[in-house]
């Protein structure tokens, strides 16, 4: 059972132009969700994250948000770089318990290629 | 401020055989994750340490086992090796507070 879904496993994009990668989840306990970057063989590179209690939230070219109601969330980049060109993936945790915040769960990811 | 550090970066095994890999968190996390990366599975929880105690775990055999040391070094251990056992070992690590993941650059296993 996947509870983090990632529906589109690639997204090409002009540079300059906004991408916006989508995320999905059915598990109602998930309560903060974070985005990552990953090249082949290096470990995942946090880009920003989201707690339950916001919509939205912004880190320079990246935006977060967060639909409880629909248990969606996208990341928004923009402009677009050739350089943003990666592997992304959405992340999900719920601190059930107050111990659980260790525990990631994944989405399968998302290729984004940039195109000069 | 040096990241996450794990060892070593690359393995060829036999099947069978049993498996060690390091990983050395940011200095002042306390709070150690596994992931197993697989083409088929994609990022798939392991467990986590928090002050040399096991907080999380997931669906993985117990042919899968991990330690935390005092200095909050973890190691993981995979005994009889299996084909499918073949990934990108990740390592992440983070304050224990429940954010700040930062994650290594993993070990890739290669079981033959």
């Amino acid at each position: 059972d996947q509870q983090v879904k990632q529906n589109s496993p690639s997204l090409s994009v002009q540079e300059g132009r906004i991408s916006i990668l989508n995320c999905d989840y059915t598990n109602s306990m998930f309560d903060y969700f974070l985005w990552y970057k990953k090249y082949p063989a290096e470990g995942p590179t946090f880009l920003i994250s989201i707690s339950s209690i916001k919509d939205k939230n912004e880190d320079g070219r990246f935006t977060v948000f967060l639909n409880k109601s629909a248990k969606h969330l996208s990341l928004h980049i923009v402009p677009s770089q050739p350089g943003d060109s990666a592997v992304y993936f959405c992340a999900a945790s719920t601190n059930a318990g107050g111990t659980s915040y260790g525990k990631l769960t994944f989405g399968q990811g998302t290729i984004l290629t940039v195109h000069p | 401020k040096a990241g996450v550090t794990q060892t070593p970066r690359y393995l060829i095994k036999t099947r069978g055989q049993q498996v060690t890999l390091s990983c050395s968190p940011i200095s002042g996390h306390r709070s150690v994750s596994w992931y197993q990366q697989t083409p088929g599975q994609g990022l798939q929880f392991l467990f986590e340490y928090f002050s040399e105690t096991q907080r999380n775990k997931g669906n993985f055999p117990g042919r899968f086992s991990g330690r935390q040391f005092s200095n909050s070094r973890s190691e993981m251990n995979v005994s009889t090796l299996e084909l499918g056992d073949s990934a990108l070992y990740l390592c992440a690590s983070s304050p224990g507070t429940g954010q700040g993941y930062t994650f290594g650059s993993g070990t890739r296993l290669t079981v033959v």
